[in-house]
């Protein structure tokens, strides 16, 4: 079945350590996207990749860093810059071509706790 | 900047009643498309219902319907015949394109609760 892997479901990391989140997707999608969830809020732009070996900061890029080697891999680093890590982590794909119905294909998404 | 805004945290109501949700948004922006997600006790996001912005009529699908008032950024989700299914987070969002890619921004979303 076509979809978007993340992984770990739930990830503990120490302050000061940088951690790599995962995100796969075989849906043959060209572009990809990190988003941030913190409790009582919506959803908020880390980075977006419309392409291989390119990618763009969204809203919140401070404290992250992304790379997109491969079309269907893009993991996000969280580093010990990002100052409010703890956080849900969702990762979401789309065809990125104009004429497309524009759906975001999400992850079941990565809750990260650092203390 | 663009902007969306739910402005009811939580909701609750009886399992079959019917529901409605409201969002209101901010552009600039003549081409856009506006769309509900739905964030059950899983926490994966599932599309409800999306809608053109250049389509004047709603979109429904089966039991969820909305209500596009482009004039007022006005774009409020109704369920009908509501089941206990349905409790989970409804969130707003509103897409634009940029450079081959499209952004989605969010309101805080609406906790709803279908109660038996």
């Amino acid at each position: 079945d076509g979809g978007i892997t993340q992984s770990p479901k739930y990830l503990f990391r120490k302050e000061g350590q940088n951690v790599t989140l995962s995100c796969e997707q075989n849906l043959n999608h060209d572009a990809m996207y990190w988003y941030r969830q913190d409790p009582g809020q919506g959803l908020r732009l880390i980075y977006y990749s419309q392409i291989v070996n390119d990618f763009q900061k969204g809203d919140i890029a401070e404290g992250y860093s992304v790379s997109r080697e491969k079309k269907e891999s893009f993991p996000l680093t969280v580093t010990s810059a990002q100052k409010n890590p703890t956080a849900f982590y969702l990762c979401a794909s789309s065809t990125g071509r104009s004429g497309s119905r524009y759906e975001q294909y999400f992850g079941p998404g990565t809750r990260l706790t650092v203390t | 900047a663009q902007t969306v805004t739910q402005s009811q945290p939580e909701m609750s109501v009886q399992e079959a009643e019917t529901v409605t949700l409201s969002c209101t948004y901010d552009t600039s922006e003549s081409n856009y498309y506006l769309f509900w997600y739905k964030q059950p006790p899983s926490r994966q996001m599932i599309l409800v219902i999306r809608q053109e912005a250049y389509k004047q009529q709603n979109a429904t699908e089966n039991r969820f319907s909305v209500n596009f008032q482009k004039a007022a950024k006005s774009f409020s989700l109704k369920i009908s015949d509501s089941q206990l299914g349905d409790t989970a987070m409804y969130f707003c969002a509103f897409m634009i394109g940029i450079q081959g890619a499209q952004k989605l921004v969010f309101g805080q979303g609406t906790r709803l609760t279908i109660n038996p």
